[in-house]
C-alpha cells in the first residue's frame, strides 16, 4: 500500500519529443505528489509537485497531469531537450506514511 | 548547488566494518533526512530527525543508526557491513518537520562501496 510503481524504466525520446513518464499508487492517504530530477552525480532536485485537489499543474515544458479516482499521475516533458537527460523520480507522501515514497525512477534519454 | 554537504564522498570499505556518513543541512533547515538509492531498492527512505530529535523512521537496519547533534548537523553511522551495504546515500533538510510541502534539498551523496 505504501509503493509508488512508475514506469517505463527507461526512456528514449527524440530532441523537441513529448517524454512522458507514468506513475500510480495505492494508498488514498497520499496527498502530495512531487517529482524530482537527478542528473549523474547529483541529489536528486524538485522538479514539479501536485496536490491532488487540481487536476493539473504546468510549469514551463513540465506538466503534472493527476487522476484521482485512477490513483495515477504522470509527467510530461514538452519540446524535449538533451538537457533533460536524467533520471526521473515521482514520489508521494501522506501524513499517516510521514515520509516520501518514492517510485524506481526513469532515466529518460533526449537524443539531439 | 543544494546548500546540502555531505562527507565524505566516496567510502570503501571491508564487510564487518563501521563506517560514519556525516550531513550538514542547509542554513536555517531544521530536518535531516537520510535516504539509500541502490540500483535495485530505488530511493528508500531510512530517517529523519528535526531540531535533534527523531521523527521518523522508515526501512532502515538495526545495524544502522543516526544521530543529529546540537549544531544540526547530523550522521548516520553505518556497522557490521555487509556486500548489500553498496548503495549512494543521501541526506536531505527541509525548514520545517511534518509538513510535506516543505521541500526536501538534497546534498550530493555519500558513495559506500563495500568489498
Amino acid at each position: 500500500q505504501q509503493q509508488v510503481k512508475q514506469s517505463p524504466q527507461s526512456l528514449i525520446v527524440q530532441k523537441g519529443g513529448i517524454s512522458i513518464i507514468n506513475c500510480a499508487y495505492e494508498n488514498t492517504a497520499f496527498d502530495y505528489f512531487p517529482w524530482y530530477q537527478q542528473f549523474p552525480g547529483k541529489g536528486p532536485a524538485l522538479l514539479i509537485a501536485i496536490r491532488p485537489d487540481v487536476s493539473e499543474k504546468k510549469e514551463g515544458r513540465f506538466t503534472i497531469s493527476f487522476n484521482k479516482s485512477a490513483k495515477q499521475f504522470s509527467l510530461h516533458i514538452m519540446d524535449s531537450q538533451p538537457g533533460d537527460s536524467a533520471t526521473y523520480f515521482c514520489a508521494a507522501f501522506g501524513q499517516g506514511a510521514q515520509k516520501l515514497v518514492f517510485g524506481q525512477g526513469t532515466r529518460l534519454t533526449i537524443n539531439p | 548547488d543544494s546548500g546540502v554537504t555531505q562527507t565524505p564522498k566516496h567510502l570503501i570499505t571491508a564487510t564487518g566494518q563501521r563506517v560514519t556518513l556525516r550531513c550538514s543541512p542547509r542554513s536555517g533547515d531544521l530536518s535531516v533526512y537520510w535516504y539509500q538509492q541502490s540500483l535495485d531498492q530505488g530511493l528508500q527512505f531510512l530517517i529523519q530527525y528535526y531540531n535533534g530529535e527523531e521523527r521518523a523512521k522508515g526501512n532502515i537496519l538495526e545495524r544502522f543508526s543516526a544521530q543529529q547533534f546540537p549544531d544540526l548537523h547530523s550522521e548516520l553511522n553505518l556497522s557490521s557491513l555487509e556486500l548489500g551495504d553498496s548503495a549512494l546515500y543521501f541526506c536531505a533538510s527541509s525548514v520545517g518537520d511534518r509538513d510535506p510541502y516543505n521541500e526536501q534539498f538534497f546534498g550530493p551523496g555519500t558513495r559506500l562501496t563495500v568489498l
